[in-house]
């Protein structure tokens, strides 16, 4: 059974300081997800790293995935207030085979990383 | 906003009932995920449909059911509740079966509580 774990689960910053967020898992997969969720809100995507070695970057926020060490990090540079929210990665694998190809898009989350970003 | 729409927002009902969670994709996607998202559990898949089928399954409980209609909407149908059935349930899209990992769009969920 596919186990994703995120680390650290609470994460207090300090405007203007970098930290990184780890997510690691535990069965071979290529295909790592990243997301964002505030309070009482939905999902939204934020990386889509397909590849070992991949690279992804949008604002003050870095995406990366090492695919042998099975091992993805979210590297917060120069935190701003509006960076406060709860960060999933999610790990998607196979989930169904047939005459054309395989099937993906069961992701498998880690438990959420909630940043709070403070002055 | 992502484009896919979820029905109601919110759901309070007593234990035993019955209830259905509706979900339209984003216009063009084939594919539709349901979520369940709690304290205790956390984000969890349940079921994938591709174009009306089944296409996997999760830790989906014997008494919820989904289906995906030719219009490509999709319902899921929670029975006999359980006081720990409350949860936030979200429905996601994607164009295709995530053959070419494409992103999945999250609605904005329904928020069931059973007292």
């Amino acid at each position: 059974e596919l186990k994703v774990e995120q680390n650290p689960l609470f994460l207090s910053m300090q405007e203007g300081k970098n930290y990184t967020i780890y997510c690691n898992y535990s069965t071979t997969s290529d295909r790592l997800y990243w997301y964002r969720q505030d309070p009482g809100k939905s999902l939204e995507s934020l990386f889509v790293l397909l590849s070992n070695g991949a690279v992804k970057q949008e604002g003050r926020l870095m995406a990366s995935l090492d695919t042998k060490a099975r091992l993805s990090t979210l590297h917060i540079t120069a935190a701003v207030h509006d960076l406060s929210a709860t960060y999933f990665c999610a790990v998607d694998i196979p989930s169904y085979t047939y005459a054309g190809g395989t099937s993906y898009g069961k992701l498998t989350f880690g438990q959420g990383t909630i940043l709070t970003v403070h002055p | 906003d992502s484009g896919v729409t979820q029905t109601p927002k919110h759901l309070i009902t007593a234990t035993g009932q019955r209830v259905t969670l509706r979900c339209s994709p984003r216009s063009g996607d084939l594919s539709v995920y349901w979520y369940q998202q709690s304290l205790d559990q956390g984000l969890q898949f349940l079921i994938q449909y591709y174009n009306g089928e089944e296409r996997a399954k999760g830790n989906i409980l014997e008494r919820f059911s989904a289906q995906q209609f030719p219009d490509l909407h999709s319902e899921l149908n929670l029975s006999s509740l359980e006081l720990g059935d409350s949860a936030l349930y979200f429905c996601a899209s994607s164009e295709l079966a995530g053959r070419y990992t494409d992103t999945q769009y999250f609605g904005p969920g329904t928020r069931l509580t059973v007292l």
